[in-house]
Formats: structure tokens, C-alpha cells, sequence
């Protein structure tokens, strides 16, 4: 079936150094989300990637589509102690039209 | 304030009752879903719906029930049948027909049965 796999499945940094996590579909997306789940919290929306090779930006945060749209990551610069969490992608593979998510990256930072 | 909202945050049940979560948004949304969420295994769709007085299931529907009777509402009922119903329960909604826009999240249930 119809999978998306997400790497590494934790992460420990320091603050101030980067992060990322990928995620690798074994089918074609017609688009893919990215959440973040805060501890204790429920998932929060950040973004949603349409197009091929498409890469988008929030502040730190870098978002990539790759060109096979088979691929995606989430690039955090210089983390800080708000940035811990569990991010999770969700990829739409648009022939049921539900999405798949992967099993999140928990993200650890130290002051 | 818009948004969507579970109740109740916790919850505690015996083990053979059966036990309804509920959840209401007033997004004005027409998909709602329902998600179970254990340790490891990120998010699993229990049920959805996208329209009011229809529902599908998803990908563990067995155990569980629900009903659309109102746009702004939808139950989540977990029966005697679930056979491992502690977990923490996401209900979310989405505009549009399709399921693969911007999905909003309500707090969550945390459902303990003993």
C-alpha cells in the first residue's frame, strides 16, 4: 500500500544548530502538509507544497518538494527551545484523495 | 472565537462500555475526520466526512461508529468491540470537498479504559 516514510525518527541538537527531516513517498504526490505537534498539544498546520521542486519559507523554516514530487523536507536553521516537537508530513497521493501520514521526526533541543 | 473543540480532554472508561467523544467546529467546514494517535505510530484515520448525513470509513474503522447528523458535529462513538481503545483521540476538520487541504486540529481526548 500506498506509504510515506519519515527520517529520522528522533533528533537531539543543541540550540542554535539546524535541523531536518525528510520524507519519502513510495508513490507520486499531488501535493504534501507539514505539521507540528507540540508535547502534550494536537498537530498544528505550516504548510502545503503543490508544485514540483517547490521550496517555501517561514522565517527559519525551509520547505522543499522535490521534482518527482516523491520527496519532501523541512529544514529548521539555528533551532531554538520553541522549536521542540514532533513534525510530521502528509502526503495526498490523489487517487483516494486522503492523506498519508508519516510517523513524525520528535525534535529535542538543549538550551 | 472559530475553531474546533473536543471534550472531554481526559477520559476514563471500564473496559466493555462503550464511550462517545465528542466534537464540534464552527469553521463552517464540510469534512471532519476522526484520528487515533499512539506512541510511534503517528496518525490513523478511524473515519471521515465530507459531507453532512455521510461518513466512509477509514483505515482502522472496526470498533468504532459515528454519525453526521449536524455540518458543525461529529461523534466519535468507541464500542466494547475496539480491542485496544486507549489512545489519544484527534478530530479535525478541512474546507472543501477534498481531503487533502489544510486540515485544523481540536485538542485532542485522551481515552483511558481500565
Amino acid at each position: 500500500g500506498q506509504q510515506v516514510m519519515q527520517i529520522p525518527q528522533y533528533q537531539h541538537v543543541q540550540e542554535g544548530e539546524d535541523f531536518t527531516t525528510y520524507c519519502n513517498s513510495s508513490t507520486t504526490l499531488s501535493n504534501i502538509q507539514w505539521y507540528k505537534q507540540r508535547p502534550g498539544g494536537h498537530p498544528v498546520f505550516l504548510i502545503q507544497l503543490v508544485k514540483s521542486g517547490e521550496v517555501k519559507k517561514q522565517k527559519r523554516l525551509t520547505f522543499q518538494f522535490g521534482e518527482a514530487k516523491k520527496n519532501s523536507s523541512l529544514h529548521i536553521t539555528a533551532t531554538q527551545t520553541t522549536d521542540v516537537g514532533t513534525y510530521f508530513c502528509a502526503g495526498d497521493a490523489g487517487n483516494n484523495r486522503k492523506l498519508i501520514w508519516g510517523l513524525g521526526t520528535s525534535l529535542a533541543v538543549n538550551p | 472565537d472559530g475553531g474546533i473543540t473536543q471534550s472531554p480532554k481526559y477520559l476514563f472508561r471500564k473496559e466493555g462500555q462503550n464511550v462517545t467523544l465528542s466534537c464540534e467546529q464552527n469553521l463552517n467546514h464540510d469534512a471532519m475526520y476522526w484520528y487515533r494517535q499512539d506512541p510511534g505510530q503517528g496518525l490513523r484515520l478511524i473515519y471521515y466526512s465530507q459531507i453532512v448525513n455521510d461518513f466512509q470509513k477509514g483505515d482502522i474503522a472496526e470498533g468504532y461508529s459515528v454519525s453526521r447528523e449536524k455540518k458543525e458535529s461529529f461523534p466519535l462513538t468507541v464500542t466494547s468491540a475496539q480491542k485496544n481503545p486507549t489512545a489519544f483521540y484527534l478530530c479535525a476538520s478541512g474546507t472543501g470537498f477534498a481531503m487533502n487541504t489544510e486540515a485544523f486540529f481540536g485538542q485532542g481526548t485522551r481515552l483511558t479504559v481500565v
